[in-house]
């Protein structure tokens, strides 16, 4: 496709239950990342994906959550056992790398609700 | 570790009206530092950025200063206009390569009256 798509674009799940959001970045794209965004707070870093490098997981708040990327292209984040804080709106990024590193471009999100 | 602070908003303006959002920054070695804007139901995407101290960002009338000695970033424009209604994170990217990673502050709610 032409942009960065997320599926799906809401989830309401019950506290407890694990939850798996969906990244499909832009074709060639070679980093990726994924954001989370709560109401009335920025954008919290949560994990990045440069080409075949080790992933910088260094934002993901607890070992529920996790993030895979499968032929460096489409990419999932797992949260197990789903906590009310974790209701918010998830953002995935991609961008070219090299000298464009700086040029994200940023799915519509996926809000999640966690009851 | 590395991290923005900008101020916090909402900022309300009249039109025609001078802006200035701004922006700090701590980080290890030399940071890239960027602002990218969120339009209304729109994601966000790259307004403006530098890349090395005294550089100085433009980009639709907006400019940003990279000031190494103060750790600021602060964005301006001229004269606002209603359309400039938004959403802007200030960002960075610390390192010695492209390989790092892009943090955001909290960002900062602009409103501009007719």
């Amino acid at each position: 496709g032409a942009g960065v798509s997320q599926s799906p674009s809401n989830k309401v799940t019950e506290k407890g239950k694990d939850v798996e959001l969906r990244c499909d970045p832009i074709s060639g794209h070679t980093a990726l990342y994924w954001y989370r965004q709560s109401l009335g707070q920025g954008l919290e870093f949560l994990i990045y994906f440069q080409g075949n490098s080790a992933p910088d997981k260094s934002g993901l708040p607890s070992d529920r959550f996790s993030a895979e990327r499968t032929g460096g292209s489409v990419s999932t984040l797992t949260i197990q056992r789903t906590q009310q804080e974790d209701s918010a709106v998830y953002l995935c990024a991609s961008s070219p790398g090299g000298q464009a590193f700086e040029k994200l471009f940023f799915g519509s999100g996926t809000q999640l609700s966690v009851l | 570790g590395n991290s923005v602070t900008q101020m916090e908003g909402p900022v309300t303006l009249s039109e025609e009206a001078f802006l200035t959002i701004n922006c700090t920054y701590t980080a290890t070695g030399y940071p890239s530092l960027f602002w990218y804007v969120q339009y209304p139901g729109e994601g966000l995407q790259l307004l403006l950025k530098a890349t090395k101290a005294d550089d100085k960002g433009s980009n639709k009338g907006f400019e940003a200063t990279y000031r190494k000695e103060t750790t600021s970033f602060h964005l301006e424009k001229g004269s606002v206009q209603v359309s400039d209604s938004a959403v802007y994170f200030c960002a960075l990217s610390a390192g010695y390569s492209s390989a790092s990673k892009i943090i955001f502050g909290s960002g900062t709610r602009l409103s501009i009256r007719p």
